[in-house]
């Protein structure tokens, strides 16, 4: 099992609202991603980061961004959550050929 | 257009049966093919990883193919577990770019019953 940590599991909010998910890694990998799934369908990637101060954009456009100040921290902020940001948000962080996926947050917006 | 299709869309068995699971995909070129186990509001936990030159790798119960001429994969699970219970997702890698882009299949979701 990776070390790999996201925070919070689970977020019920009210539309407007600003809110950061966590995700944090102790492996020292310098590749990170963000990836959004809704149920029962693919991965959609959101954002990556080859290394600090290194964020690009997905495939998939998102209304959120991301900063990596560390190498260990990759967090994601929505500036105003609105109901259709809904799904599930995964983490990952890679080294050569593996990724390896934190436990997700699954956000819920009202 | 790069895509990876997987089949089952769902799948129920027996606790103790065996199962496979077919993935195919035009992703090219290839790097990699790798199957993922996702449980239930859980994040992706890496099963197999297979290069090019691959064409079966196991771990424990699990035996993946690979047939990089047809591109098509599969998954064999043997003498199942109510553990299995899970979607079990197709992941094909290219190497067209440094960053090695990933193409995710939509999974497989299997149940195991009692």
């Amino acid at each position: 099992e990776a070390d790999i940590y996201q925070t919070p599991r689970y977020l019920v909010i009210g539309t407007g609202k600003k809110i950061t998910l966590e995700c944090s890694q102790t492996m020292g990998h310098d590749k990170m991603y963000w990836y959004q799934q809704d149920p029962g369908m693919e991965l959609h990637l959101i954002h990556y980061s080859y290394g600090v101060n290194s964020t690009e954009k997905g495939d998939l456009s998102s209304e959120s961004t991301v900063s990596r100040i560390r190498t260990e921290h990759f967090p994601l902020t929505l500036e105003s959550a609105r109901p259709s940001h809904t799904s599930q948000y995964l983490c990952a962080s890679s080294v050569v050929n593996e990724q390896f996926f934190g436990p997700g947050t699954r956000l819920t917006v009202l | 257009k790069n895509q990876v299709e997987q089949s089952p869309q769902s799948l129920i068995i027996l606790e103790g049966k065996n199962c496979t699971l077919q993935c195919n995909y035009t992703v090219s070129p290839f790097s990699n093919l790798r199957w993922y186990k996702q449980d239930t509001g859980r994040g992706p936990v890496s099963l197999t990883i297979m290069t090019f030159s691959e064409n079966t790798k196991s771990n424990g119960r699990y035996t993946a193919t690979l047939d990089a001429d047809t591109k098509q994969s599969s998954l064999h699970i043997t003498a199942s577990q109510l553990s299995d219970s899970a979607s079990y997702i197709c992941v094909v890698s290219d190497r067209g770019s440094t960053l090695g882009r990933l193409y995710f299949g939509r999974g497989t979701q299997l149940t195991v019953w009692p």
